[in-house]
């Protein structure tokens, strides 16, 4: 059974810094990583997806990397704003023919102006 | 990409009630999925939507408590039935072919 881990659960930073948000998973057998934002009370935002033969997506000032054969992804956000103030959840798509997201429980990243 | 429709946005219903969500997408998608995320968590997955057929139910989840229709590739609902406090939750559609989307969620508070 896929199991999704993000550290740490939650995260508190000055306005500018770059940071980092890490996420594990157990089976490597993925098709592929999708990073998401939600907002309190409110649906799932797709940030970044990546297939499982890449390496890496950008969009803005948001880089994800993906090493499936170690079972890691990182979300990096650069210059961070207040802006960006929301809970960070990974999800990984697994299983032949079900195509099952599985989600890990979130960072929830504070951006202090 | 694909922009999902879900409503209500939030309801407050009696215990005992029904409520359905309705979830519409701007695209034919291949998959449907509703979620459920209680409070502080992370969303666990209720059904997946078949269309023309009968939802396929997580551990946990029945058919009698929360049915599903998805009559065409771009609609479906999700009915809370005979609800109670515990059912108090945000509940959120996806759609996929490969990619994720997802809808606003609904906020359900059952007093």
């Amino acid at each position: 059974k896929q199991e999704v881990t993000q550290i740490p659960a939650a995260l508190s930073v000055p306005e500018g810094e770059n940071l980092v948000l890490n996420c594990s998973f157990t089976d490597s057998a993925i098709y592929n990583l999708q990073w998401f934002r939600q907002d309190p009370g409110k649906g799932l935002t797709s940030l970044l997806l990546i297939q499982s033969s890449q390496r890496e997506q950008t969009s803005g000032r948001l880089n994800a990397s993906l090493d499936k054969s170690s079972g890691r992804s990182t979300l990096y956000i650069a210059a961070s704003q207040p802006g960006d103030s929301a809970t960070y959840l990974c999800a990984v798509l697994t299983g032949a023919g079900s195509y099952q997201l599985t989600f890990g429980k979130g960072t929830k990243l504070s951006v202090i102006p | 990409s694909a922009v999902i429709s879900q409503k209500p946005s939030r309801d407050i219903c009696q215990r005992g009630t029904s409520l359905t969500i309705q979830c519409q997408v701007d695209s034919q998608v291949t998959m449907m999925f509703w979620y459920r995320q209680q409070p502080g968590q992370s969303l666990t997955l209720i059904a997946t939507a078949n269309q023309g057929s009968e939802a396929t139910y997580e551990s946990g989840f029945v058919i009698d408590k929360f049915p599903i229709s998805r009559p065409n590739l771009t609609f479906s609902t999700l009915t809370v039935s005979n609800m109670s406090p515990e059912d108090s939750s945000i509940y959120l559609c996806s759609a996929s072919n490969t990619e994720a989307f997802f809808g606003q969620g609904t906020r359900l508070t059952v007093v």
